[in-house]
């Protein structure tokens, strides 16, 4: 099956710091979605974005399709975005989602 | 209005015990799913129905057993709990596009299950 290898697996960042999150994906996929898996557990919807770049306040993402790698960007960091970031993929529509194993984000006051 | 909601959201059972995780979602999807996540926060598929139908049966025991009675349900019962199963269990919806491969799934808050 298709692997999803996220990177940092850790980061420790300060308030108002940027950073890139990387995942890299294994073969060409029809979906890939960028979740925030806060404190409380909750997995929030941050992208969906196959290819292309995208843009939501301090966040944005960029997907090369062809190159098999997804980014995210978190400009000026804030303590609220602690928590674990996931990229997930899928390979065919309405099939399921492989998530990779995640990028834990702690950032300091 | 909570857009896919599970209940209940904690659930602390002895081992052996037979307990049931339900989902609704209201967001109109054909297609819901299970995942569940492990302690080391890994998360993985476990099954998938669309429009009542199940498409998607990962390797799981078949202790786990999901059931949708309409599209906007999808329950899952585990029968003879084992330690191993304790986990963050969640449930997705989305809706198929045929051809248009726009499967954006949507999340609930998870059930933490806990096997004593």
């Amino acid at each position: 099956g298709i692997q999803v290898e996220q990177s940092p697996p850790d980061l420790i960042l300060q308030e108002g710091a940027n950073s890139t999150l990387r995942c890299n994906f294994s073969d060409s996929v029809n979906n890939l979605q960028w979740f925030h898996q806060n404190p409380w557990g909750q997995l929030i919807n941050l992208f969906y974005i196959p290819s292309g770049t995208k843009q939501n306040g301090r966040l944005s993402a960029t997907t090369v399709a062809t190159e098999r790698y997804s980014l995210l960007y978190i400009s000026s960091s804030q303590t609220t975005d602690s928590g674990v970031y996931f990229c997930a993929v899928e390979q065919a529509a309405g099939n399921k989602l492989t998530f990779g194993g995640g990028t834990r984000v702690l950032v300091k006051p | 209005d909570t857009a896919v909601s599970q209940t209940p959201k904690y659930l602390v059972t002895q081992m052996g015990n037979d307990k049931s995780i339900k989902c609704e979602q209201n967001l109109g999807h054909d297609t819901m799913y299970w995942y569940k996540q492990d302690s080391k926060k890994f998360l993985k598929i476990m099954f998938s129905y669309n429009n009542k139908e199940l498409i998607i049966n990962e390797t799981v025991p078949n202790r786990f057993s999901p059931k949708s009675p309409d599209k906007a349900h999808l329950n899952l019962h585990i029968n003879s709990l084992e330690l191993g199963d304790s986990a963050v269990y969640f449930c997705a919806s989305s809706q198929y596009y045929a051809g248009l491969a726009k499967n954006i799934q949507y999340f609930g808050a998870g059930t933490r299950l806990s096997v004593l």
